[in-house]
């Protein structure tokens, strides 16, 4: 089963951010935080993960809570492309473990 | 470079029939992992391959096999269709074991009749 608790949908201004919480209140101390999303009729794409430092890429970026049991992934400047399913995932770092899907978040951006 | 590749696209199948679905990953990368995704579902993981042997295994029943190839590309086959199986099945592929970064293909839709 998933580890984590998400919106099951959100709504998002085009051009303002989007910030989407992810609560994983279990998390062990050696598992990191990922999130893919999911664009209709196409395969997760991988977004961005982290430990407990805040971490940013050209995406992203992923704010983690010092207790570690909730994150945010902020998209700074969401556009229309932006429009899919986000899944907040945890799971053992060293990444021998597969990824355990929940049902995610729809974020929906709108002009 | 081409991203991860799945054929066919889209297939249909009666109960009780045989399918084998195709991935090509990504060149260079040794790990290809087979997901299930059903409408409205997140996908759920049903094999790890590495370097030709099997890594992990979800909880599928034994009507599930896969196997890999010496060119790093896997099959995925289902025996024993049932009306249950329809879904998405997505390849993901990865340059080493450790699976950080897994690079999904587009997936194969899968309708059983």
């Amino acid at each position: 089963d998933a580890k984590t608790t998400q919106p099951p949908s959100m709504d998002c201004a085009e051009g303002r951010a989007a910030n989407l919480p992810c609560n994983h209140s279990t998390i062990s101390g050696n598992e990191y935080v990922y999130w893919y999303r999911q664009i209709h009729s196409q395969g997760p794409q991988y977004i961005i993960h982290g430990l407990k430092n805040n971490e940013t890429n050209e995406m992203a970026s992923l704010i983690i809570t010092e207790d570690r049991k909730s994150s945010t992934l902020i998209l700074p400047h969401a556009t229309l492309r932006d429009t899919a399913v986000y899944y907040c995932i945890v799971r053992v770092g060293a990444g021998n473990t597969p990824l355990v899907f929940g049902k995610g978040t729809r974020l929906s951006v709108i002009a | 470079d081409a991203g991860v590749t799945q054929s066919p696209t889209h297939l249909i199948k009666t109960r009780g029939q045989h399918v084998t679905l195709r991935c090509s990953p990504i060149s260079g990368h040794k790990s290809v992992s087979w997901y299930q995704q059903v409408l409205g579902q997140g996908p759920q993981f049903i094999f790890q391959y590495y370097e030709k042997e099997e890594r992990g295994r979800g909880n599928f029943p034994d009507r599930f096999s896969a196997r890999q190839f010496p060119n790093y590309s896997s099959e995925l086959n289902v025996n024993a269709l049932l009306l249950g199986d329809s879904a998405l099945y997505l390849c993901a592929s990865s340059r080493s074991r450790a699976l950080y970064e897994q690079y999904f293909g587009p997936g194969t839709r899968l309708t059983v009749t």
